[in-house]
């Protein structure tokens, strides 16, 4: 496609399930990132990838958040035993080389957590 | 102390004027900022980047950039209606690894 493309682009669920939101990056593009954006809120780094690895983690906020990309391309963010406090809008971006800012971001996509 | 800090707002301005949005941040050492603007409900957009002392300009947009003082900004020229938006500062420090420090943004109202 010829933009950042992110699944599902709502998602409701009930606390303490897990939930895994995918982001297919622009073709080509070997930088992806994850953010969050709470209501009202600036963004939140959660992660960075170069390519399939990831040279800094230090945003996820617990060890019930993973992410992983596979093929340089598609890029899965797991949250386990979701919590109210996970509600949120989980953008996804991409750029085109390690310039180190995210530069194409998909339309997101709103978790809300009953 | 937040890490980059702007006025939440809402900034108000008629038409055809000058918007002057600012943003302060606290890490010495940041090398690279952006300024992203996000229409309400949409995904935030990259609009302007500065890395050097000055100013730099593209079409209507100014950014500029102080860092004795930490301090970059954002004037839009001859505003309209479409501006309109919320404007997210961006910072990155100096290990370039893709973590960007988001301010909270300042809603811009450009009145017809």
């Amino acid at each position: 496609g010829a933009g950042v493309s992110q699944s599902p682009s709502n998602k409701v669920t009930e606390k303490g399930k897990d939930v895994e939101l995918r982001c297919d990056p622009i073709s080509g593009h070997t930088a992806l990132y994850w953010y969050r954006q709470r209501l009202g809120q600036g963004l939140e780094f959660l992660i960075y990838f170069q390519g399939n690895s990831a040279p800094d983690k230090s945003g996820l906020p617990s060890d019930r958040f993973s992410a992983e990309r596979t093929g340089e391309s598609v890029s899965t963010l797991t949250i386990q035993r979701t919590q109210q406090e996970d509600s949120a809008v989980y953008l996804c971006a991409s750029s085109k080389g390690g310039t180190g800012q995210p530069q194409h971001f998909g339309d997101g996509t709103r978790l809300s957590i009953l | 102390q937040k890490e980059v800090e702007q006025n939440s707002g809402p900034l108000s301005v008629p038409e055809g004027a000058i918007a002057s949005l600012n943003c302060t941040y606290s890490d010495r050492v940041s090398q690279s900022f952006f300024w992203y603007r996000q229409y309400s409900g949409k995904s935030p957009e990259l609009i302007m980047s500065i890395y050097s002392n000055g100013d730099k300009e593209d079409g209507r947009f100014t950014a500029q950039l102080n860092k004795a003082s930490q301090y970059v900004s954002l004037l839009i020229r001859d505003s309209q209606p479409s501006d309109s938006a919320t404007y997210l500062c961006a910072v990155m420090g100096s290990s370039n690894t893709g973590k960007l420090i988001f301010g909270q943004g300042t809603t811009l109202q450009v009145k017809p």
